[in-house]
């Protein structure tokens, strides 16, 4: 059973370019939360979605946009890069009802 | 903004010993949840606590909960060189939305 997988490992990128991130959850899992981690600081949660809908959302600006298909697998795109949007950028699914959440190795994005 | 804090930032150990990491938050939460990190990579689920617990047992690892002054210890017994990561407390306050803390960085000496 594959775990939860993320696409591309890393990316470079330059300011004002856009950029999409990919998902895979795990085999049964419904809902996939994405989060932005800072060199050094904890995960921040950016938004989850759910049956396709973003169901709930962090403090973060318009920029940063999803989508989750039928399958479940989701994409994060950010728009008009910035140098402070460099992160390792984590996925993470799990089912509704249930609370455990399961991480993906993350994609490593740099803005320069 | 960070849910709450992990204490302390930095631990380092003799393998064998034990450690122990506290995490403080500020809202009301439905469970709390520990994480380890190993070198900037993705997140480990470790162990898994709901607010009407005070304890739990995974292994190696004790949790303890006290809502009334809104803290969590994670305690590792018998440490392992292997155990070297950076260890996260996260809140969910319903909707596995998780508010992570800035971690504590555990080096384990062997």
């Amino acid at each position: 059973d594959a775990g939860v997988t993320q696409s591309p490992t890393h990316l470079i990128k330059t300011r004002g370019q856009q950029v999409t991130l990919r998902c895979s959850p795990k085999s049964g899992h419904d809902t996939v939360s994405w989060y932005q981690q800072a060199l050094g600081q904890g995960p921040q949660f950016i938004f989850q979605y759910y049956e396709e809908e973003e169901r709930q959302r962090g403090n973060f600006p318009d920029r940063f946009s999803g989508h989750q298909f039928p399958n479940y697998s989701s994409e994060l795109n950010v728009n008009a890069l910035l140098l402070g949007d460099s992160a390792l950028y984590l996925c993470a699914s799990s089912r509704l009802a249930l609370n455990e959440q399961f991480f993906g190795p993350g994609t490593r994005l740099t803005v320069l | 903004s960070q849910q709450g804090e992990e204490d302390p930032q930095a631990l380092s150990i003799q393998e064998g010993e034990n450690a122990t990491m506290n995490c403080s938050y500020k809202t009301s939460i439905n469970n709390l949840q520990w994480y380890r990190q190993n070198s900037g990579r993705g997140l480990v689920h470790l162990i898994l606590i709901r607010s009407n617990e005070r304890e739990k047992h995974s292994g190696r690892l004790r949790v303890t909960l006290d809502t009334s002054k809104k803290s969590s210890s994670l305690l590792i017994t018998a440490s392992r060189a292997a155990d070297t990561a950076s260890y996260f407390c996260a809140t969910d306050a319903g909707g596995n939305k998780l508010v992570f803390g800035a971690g504590t960085i555990l080096r384990v000496k062997s």
